[in-house]
């Protein structure tokens, strides 16, 4: 059954580093998601991407983060200087652009943030 | 724009009792709506989803949740409590945001222990 595959499983940095979170969609995939877990607390919507662009962002998703598709396959999320409240798990994942709105999920990537 | 109340964040049964988690939504177009279960350090894996067919669905699991749109409620149940259902219940309202673009946005979760 097709998947949606992020690495690292684990990162841990420094503070003021940069972080590069990987993704590979499920193929036939057309739009493509960040959510954000911080320990404890609610999935929260990071961006959604579509046709190379980013469609929607939500308030978190500020100058320090980027997204980008630099192949065919796979989505990264850049976390340009790192802060201690970055720390959370980060699940990838996307929907094929059907009517009925389900996002398959990658099984996560934990940003331990020092 | 659209959310999600979940009532309890931490919900205990015992083993071979009822599960009742409760889910309640808000939103400005029909929704979609789905339940998700994440056990200790993994992702999140979908149990099932309402999506304007059948108000009543069956997941994965021996779960299932009933839509009902007079209560904006999608509560999940489970007849039997098994040990091995111990974990984080989230639900989740899907809205279009534009095209075919969905978003999700998910409750604050529900903690499942199952006691022997």
């Amino acid at each position: 059954e097709p998947e949606v595959t992020q690495t690292p499983s684990h990162q841990v940095t420094q503070m003021g580093q940069e972080v590069i979170l990987r993704c590979v969609p499920i193929s036939n995939h057309l739009y493509f998601y960040w959510y954000r877990q911080i320990l404890g607390q609610k999935v929260e919507f990071l961006v959604s991407f579509y046709n190379n662009e980013i469609s929607e962002k939500s308030e978190i998703f500020d100058d320090q983060f980027s997204v980008e598709r630099p192949d065919g396959s796979n989505f990264t999320l850049k976390i340009r200087s790192t802060k201690l409240e970055d720390s959370a798990m980060y699940f990838c994942a996307s929907n094929a652009g059907g009517r009925t709105g389900e996002l398959f999920f990658g099984e996560g990537s934990r940003l331990t943030v020092l | 724009a659209q959310s999600v109340t979940q009532l309890g964040s931490h919900v205990s049964v015992s083993e071979g009792a009822l599960v009742l988690l409760r889910c309640n939504y808000s939103s400005s177009v029909p929704p979609y709506l789905f339940w998700y279960v994440q056990y200790p350090n993994q992702g999140l894996q979908l149990l099932l989803k309402y999506t304007s067919a059948a108000t009543l669905v069956k997941g994965i699991n021996g779960f299932e949740a009933e839509f009902k749109k007079s209560e904006t409620s999608f509560h999940l149940t489970k007849p039997s409590a098994h040990m091995s259902d111990a974990a984080e219940y989230f639900c989740a309202v899907s809205a279009n945001s534009g095209g075919s673009n969905y978003k999700l946005t998910f409750g604050k979760g529900t903690l499942l222990t199952v006691n022997p």
